[in-house]
């Protein structure tokens, strides 16, 4: 398995425009989260889904974030309009189940808002 | 929100020495504790979970859990510099759907 894939690797954007950051889960993974990760906030969980439904977004900071998982194999995070504070690395991660056996991230976006 | 405490660091061991890493959590109700370890520009990997009360081993790692005092260990023996990373305590929330993460423990180990 080619484990979770995140696209783009590195993202620079300025300030006000649109990012798109995609995930590929790991295949029969039914869990998928997006977390974000800043030096001073550590991991932070900004929403995860069961079954590409939606069960709890109440990490999205603002309305500017949002994140959809049409089907089992494809999610997305947008944040739009983006501003310098977002810039982070923001992973994704799937499992089989509740967790219990814990997580797969995937090697991240490093997102830059200039 | 549970509450996941770990010190940051940096903790500075020797080659082959033990090192040990220590987190803390606020919820009574947690019945499983994960540690990852993160390389500098990577992403977290899985080293760990345990369950239960005492010790866990796999390989030159062991976890310790003690639920009465809320404490949770990762003894890394004979430390390799291939070790030199920061390393995260994980508590599930609601029963293992999301993890909340600690602020995680940067080791250094010093050939």
């Amino acid at each position: 398995d080619a484990g979770v894939i995140q696209s783009p690797r590195h993202e620079v954007t300025e300030m006000g425009q649109e990012v798109t950051l995609r995930c590929k889960p790991i295949s029969g993974h039914d869990y998928l989260f997006w977390y974000r990760q800043t030096m001073m906030r550590g991991l932070e969980l900004l929403i995860y889904f069961n079954n590409n439904v939606p069960i709890d977004d109440s990490g999205m900071p603002e309305d500017r974030f949002s994140a959809k998982m049409p089907n089992a194999s494809f999610s997305t995070l947008k944040i739009q309009p983006s501003e310098p504070r977002d810039s982070a690395v923001y992973f994704c991660a799937s499992s089989f189940g509740e967790g219990v056996y814990g997580y797969t991230f995937g090697s991240g976006t490093r997102l830059t808002v200039v | 929100q549970k509450e996941v405490e770990q010190n940051s660091g940096p903790l500075s061991v020797p080659e082959g020495a033990i090192a040990s890493l220590n987190c803390t959590y606020s919820d009574r109700g947690s019945q499983s504790f994960f540690w990852y370890r993160q390389y500098s520009g990577k992403s977290p990997e899985l080293i760990m979970f345990i369950y239960s009360n005492g010790d866990k081993e796999d390989g030159r790692f062991t976890a310790q859990l003690n639920k009465a005092s809320q404490y949770v260990s990762l003894l890394i023996r004979d430390s390799q510099p291939s070790d030199s990373a920061t390393y995260l305590c994980a508590v599930p929330h609601n029963y293992g759907q999301n993890f909340v993460f600690g602020p995680g423990t940067r080791l250094s180990v010093l050939p």
